[in-house]
């Protein structure tokens, strides 16, 4: 069964940069039927997609947050981490880690509450 | 790359069908199989209920289904039961300077 384990500080400054990792068990991030994505989701809103990432490290990013977004991919550690530059309050929400097969996100993180704020 | 419009909010009755719609263009919903809704509870993580427009994962019951016509899908379920009231999100595979992937806003199903 494989699981998804979001990590990382749950406060960021306001302007600072938001990094958050996630860790897969259970099955292999090199997997070729497969991307892992970040998915975020503010407090009462909607889904946001925000970017994903193949093993061998081809990205993918929403365009209007392509500038600030980085996404990128550990095969030796099994992980996958987001970094966003230049946070606001509006960077304030739950974040999830996922597995992508065909655009379809089938299997979820718990998710993880960053708090943009000083 | 405006969200997938999705009406806010949707209602039926216990044993009833209930059509959820997700309006995108030629550039996402219209232009591809890569259809896609979850179901998400409070609280939780969301849950794929139907991929490819018209799929359904193992274990998702059949009273769920899914199609497309045009820039429009629709999730339906059928035979409403109380666990169904939850939050429901329809996604699909877009592109424009990019490949990437766009969500709808959300419709709130109420089981009355």
């Amino acid at each position: 069964q494989l699981q998804l384990q979001e990590s990382g500080p749950g406060l960021v400054k306001p302007s600072e940069t938001l990094s958050l990792t996630c860790t897969v068990s259970g099955g292999s991030i090199s997997s070729r039927d497969h991307h892992w994505a970040w998915i975020r989701q503010p407090p009462g809103k909607g889904l946001e997609w925000i970017a994903s990432v193949y093993y061998s490290g081809t990205t993918y990013y929403k365009p209007s947050l392509k500038s600030r977004v980085a996404i990128s991919v550990d095969p030796s550690k099994n992980q996958f981490s987001l970094r966003l530059r230049s946070v606001t309050a509006a960077d304030t929400a739950v974040y999830y880690c996922t597995r992508e097969r065909t655009s379809t996100s089938i299997d979820w993180g718990q998710g993880t509450l960053v708090t943009v704020s000083s | 790359q405006s969200a997938l419009t999705q009406p806010p909010s949707a209602s039926g009755s216990p044993g009833q069908s209930v059509t959820i719609s997700c309006t995108g263009t030629s550039s996402d919903v219209g232009g591809y199989k890569y259809v896609s809704w979850y179901q998400q509870h409070p609280g939780k993580a969301p849950k794929l209920m139907i991929y490819e427009v018209n799929k359904r994962p193992s274990g998702v019951p059949d009273r769920f289904s899914g199609s497309k016509s045009g820039n429009t899908a629709s999730l339906t379920v059928s035979g409403l039961q109380a666990e169904d009231e939850a939050d429901y999100y329809c996604s699909s595979h877009a592109i424009t300077s990019n490949a990437y992937v766009i969500f709808g806003g959300g419709t709130k199903l109420t089981v009355l």
